[in-house]
């Protein structure tokens, strides 16, 4: 069975500094997806970034970037110029084809003004 | 462009009794999954419908069921709800046959077990 393991219960970064969260999964598949999702505490799941397995180039959105090692089944997410606003829940998951999401413990981010 | 909405989005009910939570898919989304998040966890998977059938199921008792209706919308069913069942619901909403694109989530209903 696939798992995804965050190491990391709580992180915190001052505003604007770059912060990095960690996330190891397991799974026997070679083609799957994984994902980073943020739950501030109105509770809805938002998309951050998303990252094909078969993509050997890291994905990038805006302020937020991954560390994709394929070989290591390490996905880091990686958060420049912290914002006040960046300040949740982070959650890594992976999913294969269509199939359920799994989802790590969580790291609960916090952002010092 | 409607997203995926919940309801209720808070319950009480006390142990043994039954509850029912409702949700409606993004639109253009085919394909419902339901989520148990317990206080402070990630969210664990219930099962997914699709084409008001159970396509996938995670572990948990059968007193957890679910229906979809031909609009795609469905419902969680939880009867004899104990003390553990307390917790965050959620429901993703996804299109079959895309599996590139991501699931959308609702903003969950918390339900609290006395």
């Amino acid at each position: 069975a696939q798992t995804v393991t965050q190491s990391q219960p709580e992180m915190s970064v001052q505003e604007a500094e770059t912060v990095t969260l960690s996330c190891t999964y397991d799974t026997s598949e070679s083609d799957y997806y994984l994902f980073w999702y943020k739950q501030p505490p109105s509770r809805q799941m938002i998309l951050v970034i998303r990252q094909e397995a078969y993509k050997q180039q890291n994905a990038t959105e805006n302020r937020f970037s991954v560390n994709f090692q394929k070989a290591a089944k390490s996905f880091s997410l990686k958060i420049s110029d912290s914002q006040l606003g960046d300040a949740a829940m982070y959650f890594c998951a992976y999913r294969q084809g269509a199939q359920k999401l799994v989802f790590g413990q969580g790291t609960r981010l916090t952002i010092n003004p | 462009d409607a997203g995926v909405t919940q309801s209720p989005t808070h319950l009480i009910k006390t142990r043994g009794q039954q509850v029912t939570l409702r949700c409606s898919p993004k639109s253009g989304h085919d394909t419902v999954s339901w989520y148990q998040q317990a206080l402070g966890q990630g969210p664990q998977f219930i099962f997914q419908y699709y084409e008001e059938e159970e396509r996938q199921r995670g572990n948990f008792p059968d007193r957890f069921s679910g229906h979809q209706f031909p609009n795609y919308s469905s419902e969680l069913n939880v009867n004899a709800l104990l003390l553990g069942d307390s917790a965050l619901y959620l429901c993703a909403s996804s299109l079959t046959g895309y599996s590139n694109q991501p699931q959308h989530f609702g903003d969950g209903t918390r339900l609290s077990i006395l």
